[in-house]
């Protein structure tokens, strides 16, 4: 069974610049998650989508980043414009089902240097 | 709300050695998951081990072991004879049972082990 995707692996910008991640997750899986891990720091949640929809977005900033997952499948992260404190890792993850928060499958992760 | 505490930042040791990392975690919650991640220098998450807040039962695998105390709100990690390869950082991190319940992460710490 394949793993939770995402691309690119690493991208370097400049700061005022916009950037996209992309993420699939495992097949059939309903939930998918972002994170942002700080140099540092552990993994921190951004939003989390159940199907098409978004369960909790409250740690998302929504002036900046924006989050969609069409056709509750793929799911994109855009940050527009990036700053230099967004330099970070974003980890996405999936779990079969919403109640599974305890089994939460991550992926490779999205290494952005923001300059 | 939930906490996780990881109060060791950086811990370097020589190959054989044994190393414990101590994890304390908050919660409000009766019933929980309590996990521990490695993170070597590529950056994607790798899963060590899940424990439910009912099994207070120590787990051993391979070199690795793991001490669940709730009296004490702790799940330490210990690595005997440590390797080179153990060198990463590493993961303490709790999620209540539940729908949309948030993992939360402790800060990491960062495991060196010189040959």
């Amino acid at each position: 069974e394949a793993g939770v995707a995402q691309s690119p692996r690493y991208k370097i910008i400049e700061k005022r610049q916009s950037v996209a991640f992309w993420c699939n997750p495992i097949s059939g899986h309903a939930t998918l998650y972002w994170y942002q891990q700080i140099l540092g720091q552990g993994p921190k949640l951004l939003i989390q989508f159940q199907n098409n929809g978004v369960v909790d977005d409250s740690q998302l900033p929504k002036d900046r980043f924006s989050a969609e997952r069409l056709k509750g499948v793929d799911s994109t992260l855009k940050i527009q414009p990036a700053k230099l404190e967004d330099s970070a890792v974003y980890l996405c993850a999936s779990s079969p089902v919403v109640y599974k928060s305890y089994e939460q499958y991550f992926g490779p992760g999205t290494r952005l240097t923001v300059t | 709300a939930q906490k996780v505490t990881q109060a060791q930042t950086e811990i370097s040791v020589v190959e054989k050695e044994d190393v414990t990392l101590d994890c304390v975690y908050e919660t409000r919650d009766t019933t929980y998951y309590l996990f521990w991640y490695k993170q070597p220098p590529s950056g994607e998450l790798v899963f060590l081990i899940r424990r439910n807040s009912f099994d207070e039962q120590n787990e051993i695998s391979g070199r690795y072991s793991w001490n669940f105390q709730k009296s004490t709100s702790s799940f330490n990690f210990t690595i005997t004879a440590s390797q080179v390869v153990d060198s990463a950082v590493y993961f303490c991190a709790l999620v209540p049972s539940g729908a949309n319940s948030k993992l939360t992460f402790g800060k990491g710490i960062t495991l060196s082990v010189r040959p």
